[in-house]
């Protein structure tokens, strides 16, 4: 069974700065999907990027990217220019290529500081 | 508008009780999913449905029983509520297909005294 690990329980950042969670996974397949999602205190459940296993290319969203290192099974979220509006969990989540099901991590609180 | 809706958004019932929250979705998508959320484990399946008429168990499935006689409806049902079953509580839909994201209704908050 696939895990997914987010080691940063909670984390900081001042406005304007830079900011990476961290998410790490675990599965023997070689194609999947992986996303992160954004909760925000709404409750909200709003997806910020995804990535295909099988591209080599970083996907970027704006001033969100992502640093993928299939090797080391692991799926990291870079925040640029962190706006107080990017308070909020971030989840980071796993999908096989042959079925529907996700597989989330336990979330980071990432709280931006004015 | 199209979208997700769950109803209610808050709820709060004794242990013993029997609970429906309810999932509705305007997109026509063929899967539908229900997740719980508790601090430290994320969101966790309970149960997900591929068309009307399929259903099938997630990782959490005790407790719940789910149905889907129309592609647009996948009510939850608690049908004898107890404690560790407080929680929030996400409907989710998705189009069947490699990398299709999921999108989420706005959570039922569940407090069961």
């Amino acid at each position: 069974a696939q895990t997914v690990t987010q080691s940063q329980p909670e984390m900081s950042v001042q406005e304007a700065e830079t900011v990476t969670l961290s998410c790490t996974y675990d599965t023997s397949e070689s194609n999947y999907y992986l996303f992160w999602y954004k909760q925000p205190p709404s409750r909200q459940m709003i997806l910020v990027i995804r990535q295909e296993a099988y591209k080599q290319q970083n996907a970027t969203e704006n001033r969100f990217s992502v640093n993928f290192q299939k090797a080391a099974k692991s799926f990291s979220l870079k925040i640029s220019d962190s706006q107080l509006g990017d308070t909020a969990m971030y989840f980071c989540a796993f999908m096989k290529p042959y079925g529907q099901n996700f597989v989330f991590g336990p979330g980071t609180r990432l709280s931006v500081l004015p | 508008d199209a979208g997700i809706t769950q109803s209610p958004r808050y709820k709060i019932t004794e242990t013993g009780r029997q609970v429906t929250l309810m999932c509705h979705q305007t997109w026509s998508h063929s899967y539908m999913f229900w997740y719980r959320q508790d601090l430290g484990h994320g969101l966790r399946l309970i149960y997900y449905s591929a068309a009307a008429d399929i259903t099938d168990k997630g990782e959490v499935p005790d407790g719940y029983v789910v149905s889907r006689s129309k592609t647009e409806n996948f009510p939850l049902t608690l049908e004898s509520a107890t404690r560790s079953q407080t929680s929030v509580y996400f409907c989710a839909s998705s189009e069947p297909g490699a990398n299709q994201p999921q999108h989420f209704g706005d959570g039922t908050r569940l407090s069961i005294l």
